[in-house]
């Protein structure tokens, strides 16, 4: 199962929004609702941000939201501050009933 | 409070062996499918290994089976991945993840770090 496209990096200034693109395939993105987004900070674990395209968990930021179109899902975060500076990566349930993660993006606050 | 702690990681040469264990707390250990995650220096996240609730289900990424085990002691709230005949490429900081459901993995360990090398 390859990786899921993401885009290796994005920038954004303090206040405006931001959207992280991760593309697959119908077995796997465009297939199923079952895709997550994660974000890292450096030397940290990944937290969950999005599950199911959409839904957030509890305790994150109305700031995130996900969505998805085809086999293309997306990651916006609105309001950009310094503390979204981190690497974000998408996952997808595939038709292997395996999971497959996107190459991750770097998102940098100007 | 949700815990999971690795342990287990360490130096080893190729071929070698290493048992990684994941101490899981604070949650129903025994109702959830577990997940080992992986992330090579400077690389992305690759999805190593999961197992259901009762360790009858197990599925692996092409490029470990055969040579890694996972598995679960839900008496000790504990997940483990038995790593054999190691590669270079099998250098990585392996997390434990809990499946929130749907490959939603809603908590992560610290990590622990498995290095390969001669």
């Amino acid at each position: 199962q390859s990786a899921l496209t993401q885009p290796a990096s994005v920038s954004g200034s303090p206040g405006q929004s931001i959207t992280i693109s991760c593309t697959g395939t119908s077995s796997d993105v465009g297939g199923y609702k079952y895709v997550s987004w994660y974000q890292q900070h450096p030397g940290k674990a990944p937290k969950l941000m999005i599950r199911e395209v959409s839904n957030r968990p509890s305790g994150v930021s109305n700031r995130f939201s996900g969505s998805k179109s085809g086999n293309t899902a997306s990651l916006t975060i609105s309001g950009l501050q310094a503390e979204d500076e981190a690497d974000y990566y998408c996952s997808s349930y595939t038709s292997n009933i395996t999971p497959v993660f996107g190459g991750g993006t770097r998102l940098t606050v100007l | 409070e949700v815990q999971l702690v690795e342990s287990g990681g360490g130096w080893v040469q190729p071929g070698g062996s290493l048992r990684l264990s994941c101490a899981a707390s604070g949650f129903t250990f025994s109702s959830y499918w577990m997940t080992w995650v992986r992330q090579a220096p400077g690389i992305g996240l690759e999805w190593v290994a999961n197992m259901n609730q009762d360790g009858s289900k197990r599925y692996y990424v092409d490029s470990v089976k055969g040579r890694f085990t996972i598995s679960r002691d839900n008496a000790k709230n504990s997940l483990y991945l038995q790593m054999n005949s190691l590669r270079v490429e099998d250098t990585a900081v392996y997390y434990c993840a809990r499946d929130g459901g749907w490959y939603a993995h809603d908590f992560w360990g610290q990590g622990t770090l498995v290095s390969v090398s001669s």
